[in-house]
């Protein structure tokens, strides 16, 4: 089982429309999400990431994440099909001397319809 | 300022043969990740600098991975005797600490073909 699951998709939206992408993830000792957006044939840009339970909002992105079912997720209002991307999450493991492996899941690929 | 850049952008190597992956991480960031990447994945993480120093580098692939930064800045990731498996894009990452994470900045990353 992969450490951190997303539903690969695609998800199809209208535009206008509220996304809502989701992941979960298997080590309970994760300190930190993350998500990234990214363009096929681009390199990952991160959107945000999130370490404490409930919501943190910035623009029109919304994280999400509960640590007791182990579940994260993002939230995008106002969907426009400039954001028709595939996106990532990932984990931080807790860290041991000092070691920073970002654990990242598939991606799920995003689909604005115009 | 200038973000991360990697070179070469495209690499095709014939199986068998060495290759080096250069990556120029912003200035100023101390930590510097490279990250495999196959099609239709997530990255895969390789190895983390911090400075000068491979704090982790659990996960290259076997001995023929090598992973250097000598003098705290550039990196280079070196692959010997190249295998079709190695076929992916090589992701760097370049990171200052916030609050309690990495915010981490890629680069182009380089396409390996390996025929």
């Amino acid at each position: 089982q992969k450490e951190v699951e997303q539903n690969s998709g695609p998800l199809s939206v209208p535009e206008g429309a509220i996304a809502s992408l989701n992941c979960t993830y298997s080590d309970r000792g994760s300190q930190s999400f993350f998500w990234y957006r990214q363009y096929s044939g681009k390199s990952p840009e991160l959107i945000m990431f999130i370490y404490s339970n409930g919501d943190k909002e910035d623009g029109r992105f919304t994280a999400q994440l509960n640590k007791a079912s182990q579940y994260v997720s993002l939230l995008i209002r106002d969907s426009q099909p400039s954001d028709s991307a595939t996106y990532l999450c990932a984990s931080l493991p807790t860290p041991a001397s000092g070691t920073y492996k970002y654990i990242f899941g598939t991606g799920t690929r995003l689909k604005v319809l115009a | 300022g200038a973000g991360v850049s990697q070179s070469p952008r495209y690499k095709v190597a014939k199986r068998g043969q060495d290759v080096a992956l250069r990556c120029d991480p912003i200035s100023g960031h101390v930590s510097l990740f490279w990250y495999q990447q196959a099609l239709g994945q997530g990255p895969e993480f390789l190895t983390y600098f911090q400075n000068e120093a491979q704090l982790d580098k659990s996960g290259l692939p076997s001995d023929r991975f090598f992973a250097e930064r000598p003098e705290g800045s550039v990196s280079t990731l070196k692959i010997q005797r190249t295998q079709q498996e190695d076929s992916a894009v090589y992701l760097c990452a370049s990171s200052f600490l916030v609050d309690r994470a990495y915010e981490q900045y890629f680069g182009p990353g380089t396409r390996l073909t390996v025929t």
